[in-house]
């Protein structure tokens, strides 16, 4: 089975400033998807930007960048210009060929913007 | 376009009762998907539907029972609630044939206790 882990059970930034959350994953697949999703106090998630395995630019998404390193298989997201309103529970999602249509998700890392 | 809609969003059963979660999406997606979230344990599959009157199962099955008699429409049932049956319980669903590429677009969640 796929893992996913996200060490950071908790992080908090100052507003405007930048943070970077780490994932890390473990895998034999070659044809896989990363993906960074947002969970606000609403509860409901939303995606945040995702990567496909087989490109090497990391992908963006305005202020959201990652830090694609597939050989060690780790999986960044990167905030710039932190705002109030990304304050939430970030979790890190793997999706890969062999394991068909089920993700796996990490822990998660519960964000706090500080004004 | 509401997207998707989870019915209802709060639930308390007592052990060995039954009931059934409803989710609803109006995207015309042909994949669906229920997760539970767990503290400490982010989200894991239960079971998903790959089309119309199609299922399988996911990481955690056991307890659960699932049906996809129209494509917009994705219920879980748990036939006899169990204390560790209490989570949060979220569906999501998919466009795409290659479905471990594709965003999932997550419902609102149901909070489930089970005294």
């Amino acid at each position: 089975a796929q893992t996913v882990t996200q060490s950071q059970p908790e992080m908090s930034v100052q507003e405007a400033e930048t943070v970077t959350l780490s994932c890390t994953y473990d895998t034999s697949e070659s044809d896989y998807y990363l993906f960074w999703y947002k969970q606000p106090p609403s509860r409901q998630m939303i995606l945040v930007i995702r990567q496909e395995a087989y490109k090497q630019q990391n992908a963006t998404e305005n202020r959201f960048s990652v830090n694609f390193q597939k050989a060690a298989k780790s999986f960044s997201l990167k905030i710039s210009d932190s705002q109030l309103g990304d304050a939430a529970m970030y979790f890190c999602a793997f999706g890969g060929s062999n394991t068909g249509n089920q993700f796996y998700f990490g822990t998660g890392t519960s964000l706090t913007v500080i004004p | 376009n509401a997207g998707v809609t989870q019915t209802p969003k709060f639930r308390v059963l007592k052990t060995g009762q039954s009931m059934t979660l409803l989710c609803a999406q109006d995207m015309n997606h042909e994949y669906m998907y229920w997760y539970r979230q767990d503290p400490g344990m982010g989200l894991r599959l239960i079971h998903y539907s790959v089309g119309e009157g199609t299922t399988a199962k996911g990481e955690v099955p056991d307890g659960y029972n699932v049906s996809r008699l129209k494509k917009q429409n994705f219920l879980l049932g748990l036939e006899s609630a169990a204390p560790s049956q209490t989570s949060v319980y979220f569906c999501a669903s998919s466009y795409s044939g290659r479905g471990w590429t594709d965003t999932q677009y997550f419902g609102p969640g149901t909070r489930l206790t089970v005294l």
